[in-house]
């Protein structure tokens, strides 16, 4: 059963970095994208992007230019870099697992990330 | 990219059905043939329940069925139960290889 587990600070300035790190256990990240959603408090789910076992990514427009998303393979990790943070970034982000691309199909169960000074 | 658009909340009783409807456009429900959805509790991380507009992944019950008209997906849940009520949200994959959701939609078993 494969297994995501997000990491990283809850709480981060505005105008910093927000990094998070997703770890996979049960199962190998080789051959599978791996995706990056939030969901701010009391809201939606907002698909932030994946990135392919092999490095390729795709990202939200909206968040395209101050976002990062790479992986490790070897540790079978994979992180999230967010620039530029604002309160509006304030949400619980999850890490997962997307088969093929297209829909997830397992989930990590979350963590929340405020943005305040 | 817009967000899909599903109604803010729907209702049934027990043993009823309900449909929730996420709209989309010709760039992404109208176009391709995979629409997700998720169930999530609350405090809960969201769980696949329909993948590729009606496929059921293992272990989902067969009262939760998918289906797509045009630009509209629907989900269909019959002999409602208590357990169900949650918030449901609709994804698509659009054309320029992307992840839509929708704005979700809030059941309440009565």
């Amino acid at each position: 059963q494969v297994q995501l587990q997000e990491s990283g600070p809850g709480l981060v300035k505005p105008s910093e970095t927000l990094s998070l790190t997703c770890t996979v256990s049960g199962g190998s990240i080789s051959g599978y994208y791996w995706s990056w959603i939030r969901q701010p408090p009391g809201k939606g789910l907002e698909w932030i992007g994946y990135i392919y076992y092999s490095g390729t990514t795709n990202y939200n427009p909206s968040l395209k230019s101050r976002v990062i998303i790479s992986i490790d393979t070897s540790k079978n990790q994979f992180s999230l870099s967010l620039t530029s943070v604002t309160a509006a970034d304030t949400a619980m982000y999850y890490c997962a697992r997307d088969s093929r691309g297209l829909h997830v199909d397992y989930w990590g169960q979350g963590t929340l990330v405020t943005v305040s000074s | 990219q817009s967000a899909l658009t599903q109604p803010a909340s729907v209702s049934g009783s027990p043993g009823q059905s309900i449909t929730i409807s996420c709209t989309g456009t010709n760039s992404d429900v109208g176009d391709y043939n995979f629409v997700s959805w998720y169930q999530q509790h609350p405090g809960k991380a969201p769980k696949l329940m329909i993948y590729e507009v009606y496929n059921r992944p293992s272990g989902v019950s067969n009262r939760f069925s998918g289906s797509k008209s045009g630009n509209t997906a629907s989900l269909t849940i019959s002999g409602l139960q208590a357990e169900d009520e949650a918030d449901y949200y609709c994804c698509s994959y659009t054309g320029s290889r992307t992840q839509v959701f929708g704005g979700g939609t809030k059941l309440t078993v009565l």
